[in-house]
This record gives structure tokens, sequence and C-alpha cells, in this order.
């Protein structure tokens, strides 16, 4: 069954550094999303990104943020400078459509992100 | 803005059981809704989606029901396995949105043997 995948799962990372989380959409997927979820919090959407660019993005997606598919295979989440409350797990998803005619999201495993 | 509350942080049912699990949200536009399961470490797994000229849709083992009038969505699982043990999320999808989607807080499942 296809999946979404991400790497790497866990990332300790020093606060000021950037760190870039890495997913790989299924392969037919066109719309591709990130979301996060701080421990103990609920899921939250972070962006949306379709045809090369962003689609929407929540008030949480400042500056600090970016997204970038390379190729035409990875999907990142770039963080310029980390902080504290960015620690999280971030998740990445893809869906075949989008829009109005919206079907369901798949999810990958996540990533933990450790800010120290 | 949008909200979305869970009448019951926590269901404890019995294995064999059936298990209902409540969700109500507050933008009456919402016109997609999905329902995640998330076992613990891991990411939300689709579980049935329903759009808002439906009031009813049954999946394998699993009946989603949409009461626009009150706002209110419900998960029922049949014959509850110890494998359905997790938190359930409803994730509305907000009229003026098309891509984003709204997670509650969820409610925790436990499956007693």
């Amino acid at each position: 069954e296809p999946e979404v995948t991400q790497t790497p799962s866990h990332q300790v990372t020093q606060m000021g550094q950037e760190v870039i989380l890495r997913c790989v959409p299924i392969s037919n997927h066109l719309y591709f999303y990130w979301y996060r979820q701080i421990l103990g919090q609920k899921v939250e959407f972070l962006v949306s990104f379709y045809n090369n660019e962003i689609s929407e993005k929540s008030e949480i997606f400042d500056d600090q943020f970016s997204v970038e598919r390379p190729d035409g295979s990875n999907f990142t989440l770039k963080i310029r400078s980390t902080k504290l409350e960015d620690s999280a797990m971030y998740f990445c998803a893809s869906s075949a459509q989008g829009g109005r005619t919206n079907t369901e999201a798949f999810f990958g495993q996540g990533t933990r992100l450790t800010v120290v | 803005g949008e909200s979305v509350g869970l009448h019951l942080p926590t269901l404890s049912v019995q294995e064999g059981d059936n298990s209902i699990i409540n969700c109500a949200y507050s933008n009456s536009a919402s016109d997609y809704f999905i329902w995640y399961k998330q076992e613990s470490g891991k990411g939300p797994q689709f579980i049935i989606d329903i759009r808002s000229n439906m009031d009813k849709r049954q999946g394998q083992r699993v009946t989603v029901l949409l009461n626009k009038t009150v706002k209110h969505l419900s998960l029922q699982i049949a014959a509850t396995q110890p494998g359905d043990s997790a938190v359930y999320f409803c994730a509305p999808r907000p009229m003026d949105s098309s891509y984003k989607l709204i997670f509650g807080s969820g409610t925790r499942l436990l499956v007693r043997p």
C-alpha cells in the first residue's frame, strides 16, 4: 500500500539552528501538506502546497518557515532559526485532489523535532 | 473562528461492544468531514469521510453520522477490537478553506479485553 514517508523520525537541534524535515508524498498525489502536533495538543495545520506554490498557510507558518518541492518526489519543510516552541511532531500529508473536490489526506509517521 | 470539541476525552469499552465517539463543531459552513485514528507514535490514519450533503456513511465496521442542524458528528465502531484502541479525531474542513483540516483535541478509545 502506498504511504507517505518522512525522514528523519527524530531530529534534535540547537536553538537558532536551521532544520529541514523531509517527506516523500504518495507518488501520484498532487497536494501536499505540513501539520504539527505539540505534545499533548491538537494536530495543527501549517501549510498546503500545490503546483509548486503555497495554496494556504496558517498564522503559525511565519517567515521562519518555508516549503519546497526540490524534485519530483521530495517535499521539505525548513525552519530557519529554530525556537524552543518549535519542538513538536511534524506530519507531512498528501492527497490526490484538493480544493473543493477534496479527497482524504494521507499522513506520514511524523518527524519528532526537539529543540534544545 | 473554527473550533472543534469532543464530548468525552476518554472512552473505555469492552472488547466486542460497539463504540460511539462524538464530535461537535462550530462552523456551520464546514462541508467535508474526516475521521482519523492516531495510534501512539504514529501519524493520523484515515478512517472514513462524509460530505455535508449526506447524513450517514458506512464503511467496514464503522459508520459516521452527521447532524448539521446541531453541528454534530459521531463515529460508530461495531464489535470493537483491541486494535481499535487509539485517539480518534474528527476533522472538519471549513468552507472558507479548500485545503486545511481543523483537528479537535481527540477522544481516546480504550478497549478492555
